[in-house]
């Protein structure tokens, strides 16, 4: 079975300033992908970017970006700039059949004015 | 386009009771997820369905159940209500069923048992 672990239940960060956000995983799988996604107030869980494990190079979306650990089945995702809306919950998942997701348990952000 | 759309928002009901709820995906996605969404267990997975057949099953008892309709729209169906089932139940739709798939949430249905 898949496992998602986010160490981080809280963050905070300055706006316009640069956060990390945790994110680790096990699986036994050689096919994979992993995710982040944001959940607002509105509760509707949004995609922020999605990672290939077969591919070494970290994605990037904006100003969002991954640092992808292969070997270490680590997943941290980098928002740059940050703004007042991306305040939010941040869930890490990873997904090895179908749209079978495994979440981590969330990271809540806090965006300072 | 109009995105995922769950009904309703919001239910109440007793224990014991049953309850359905609906998802209508995208236009032209043909794959739908349920997931259940509590403060103390998280973000679990239900189900998932891809051209009216379940695909996966989360580890959830009989009680929990669903189909997929020939249009692509879900229902899911949770009988003898218990206190524990109070939740969000979000859905996901995507355009078909493969690993990579980008899935689009709906807003949820916020469950309450009494």
């Amino acid at each position: 079975a898949q496992t998602v672990t986010q160490s981080q239940p809280e963050m905070s960060v300055q706006e316009a300033e640069t956060v990390t956000l945790s994110c680790t995983y096990d699986t036994s799988e050689s096919d994979y992908y992993l995710f982040w996604y944001k959940q607002p107030p509105s509760r509707q869980m949004i995609l922020v970017i999605r990672q290939e494990a077969y591919k070494q190079q970290n994605a990037t979306e904006n100003r969002f970006s991954v640092n992808f650990q292969k070997a270490a089945k680590s997943f941290s995702l980098k928002i740059s700039d940050s703004q007042l809306g991306d305040a939010a919950m941040y869930f890490c998942a990873s997904n090895n059949a179908g749209n079978m997701l495994t979440f981590g348990g969330g990271t809540r952000l806090m965006v300072k004015p | 386009k109009a995105g995922v759309t769950q009904t309703p928002r919001y239910l109440i009901k007793t224990r014991g009771q049953q309850v359905t709820l609906s998802c209508s995906p995208i236009s032209g996605h043909r794959s739908v997820s349920w997931y259940q969404q509590t403060p103390g267990q998280g973000l679990q997975f239900l189900f998932e369905y891809f051209s009216e057949t379940q695909r996966n099953k989360g580890n959830f008892p009989g009680r929990f159940s669903g189909r997929q309709f020939s249009n692509s729209r879900s229902e899911m169906n949770v009988s003898t209500l218990e206190l524990g089932d109070s939740a969000l139940y979000l859905c996901a739709s995507s355009l078909e069923w493969t690993l990579n798939e980008k899935l689009f949430f709906g807003s949820g249905t916020q469950l309450s048992v009494l």
